[in-house]
């Protein structure tokens, strides 16, 4: 079985510009996470969708970050425009349901540099 | 509020030394669940345990051990002769039944370095 895709898995702009993020969950699996991972830190969660409603966004600068689930199954997280703080490794996760005994699966993360 | 403390940043250790990750967690649920993952230089959290409130039978799963005690709010990991391939970075990781939507609070994460 497939594991969680995102794409690409590094990315370097320049402040100011544009950036997109792209993740392919487990197929079968409703629930996707997106998380920020600071140097030396444990991820943060960003936004959580169930199928294509995102239900808890309350994390997300929403002033420069947004995302979509359209079709329930594919997930894009956006930056525009970048800052030099958001510099970090984006993870995508996903899972069966939204139980916490529901383990979350990650992707391998996009690293992106900012300068 | 959930929260999930490894004092450990980084152990550095000889291959075939054991290594233990220490990891202590605070919440008001009754029933939670509690998780390692692993992190190695590639990047992708790797899931290795889940456990609930209700199980504190310790697990062993090759050379990989878990000692849960709810009496310390403590959920420790254990890697017995431990190899290079084990280098990486362990994260501990919990959330509540109560808690809407699955939310997975992380600690800082303990580096562990395999010389050998």
């Amino acid at each position: 079985e497939a594991g969680v895709v995102q794409s690409p898995r590094y990315k370097i702009i320049e402040k100011k510009q544009p950036v997109a993020f792209w993740c392919n969950p487990i197929s079968g699996h409703n629930t996707l996470y997106w998380y920020l991972q600071n140097l030396g830190q444990g991820p943060e969660l960003l936004i959580r969708y169930e199928n294509e409603e995102a239900v808890d966004d309350s994390q997300l600068p929403k002033d420069r970050f947004s995302a979509e689930r359209l079709k329930g199954v594919d997930s894009t997280l956006k930056i525009q425009p970048a800052e030099l703080g958001d510099s970090a490794v984006y993870l995508c996760a996903s899972s069966p349901g939204t139980q916490g005994r529901e383990t979350q699966y990650f992707g391998p993360g996009t690293r992106l540099l900012v300068l | 509020a959930q929260k999930v403390t490894q004092a450990q940043t980084e152990i550095s250790v000889v291959e075939k030394e054991d290594v233990t990750l220490d990891c202590v967690y605070e919440t008001r649920d009754t029933t939670y669940y509690l998780f390692w993952y692993k992190q190695p230089p590639s990047g992708e959290l790797v899931f290795l345990i889940r456990r609930n409130s209700f199980d504190e039978q310790n697990e062993i799963s090759g050379r990989y051990s878990w000692n849960f005690q709810k009496s310390t709010s403590s959920f420790n990991f254990t890697i017995t002769a431990s190899q290079v391939v084990d280098s990486a970075v362990y994260f501990c990781a919990l959330s509540e039944a109560q808690a809407a939507g699955n939310k997975l609070t992380f600690g800082g994460g303990t580096r562990v370095l395999v010389k050998p």
